[in-house]
């Protein structure tokens, strides 16, 4: 069935350098959709991107959707405390649910 | 988006007993859905509520064991039945955006059995 991956489970940063998730789904998507989940809260949709080979940035935050439309990465330089939690990507399913990668989580070391 | 809230925040309860957690919307939404979230872990689709209609269960997920009513386009409920500490974990709800493609979240309900 229809998968999408993502890694590293884990990443551990020193505040100020750079942070990257990476997803890849199994089959084509239509759109992927990505969402900050903060300690103690719940997702927050971030953004979505729909064409092949888009890139979008929110400030420090750069989004990409490949050429193929399979797989996508969010970038975050220079990390601050604030961008703390974990980072979900999501692809479109039927009867628009979606199905969820495993998240990475932002740690930023002490 | 649209603003939700979900009660109880949460709950601490004996196993073998029940508990409803209720989701309401500020604006009529055609899909809601029920998810659970393991502590550390990604999101798992429990059901998807239609109003008018039955929900429709994931794989692994039954109807006597998390009941779902949505009585209209503005509120829902999911029952977790015959709890054991297995059930233990965050619910959480959440309805299409206006593109119907996004989710937007309930603040989740955190349900620890004993």
């Amino acid at each position: 069935g229809q998968q999408v991956m993502q890694i590293p489970q884990y990443q551990h940063v020193q505040e100020g350098e750079d942070f990257t998730t990476y997803c890849n789904s199994s089959t084509t998507l239509s759109n992927i959709q990505w969402y900050k989940q903060r300690p103690g809260g719940h997702p927050v949709f971030l953004i979505q991107l729909v064409k092949s080979g888009e890139v979008k940035k929110q400030k420090r935050l750069t989004f990409q959707f490949g050429e193929a439309k399979k797989n996508s990465s969010l970038h975050i330089t220079a990390t601050q405390t604030t961008d703390v939690g974990t980072y979900f990507c999501a692809g479109p399913r039927s009867n628009y649910q979606l199905i969820w990668g495993a998240g990475t989580k932002l740690i930023i070391k002490p | 988006s649209a603003v939700i809230s979900q009660k109880p925040s949460r709950d601490i309860c004996q196993r073998g007993t029940s508990l409803t957690i209720q989701c309401q919307v500020d604006s009529q939404v055609t899909m809601m859905f029920w998810y659970r979230q393991q502590p550390g872990q990604s999101l798992t689709l429990i059901a998807t509520a239609n109003q008018g209609s039955e929900a429709t269960y994931e794989s692994g997920f039954v109807i006597d064991k998390f009941p779902i009513s949505r009585p209209n386009l503005t509120f829902s409920t999911l029952t977790v039945s015959n709890m054991s500490p297995e059930d233990s974990s965050i619910y959480l709800c959440s309805v299409t955006g206006q593109n119907q493609d996004t989710q937007y979240f309930g603040p989740g309900t955190r349900l620890t059995v004993l």
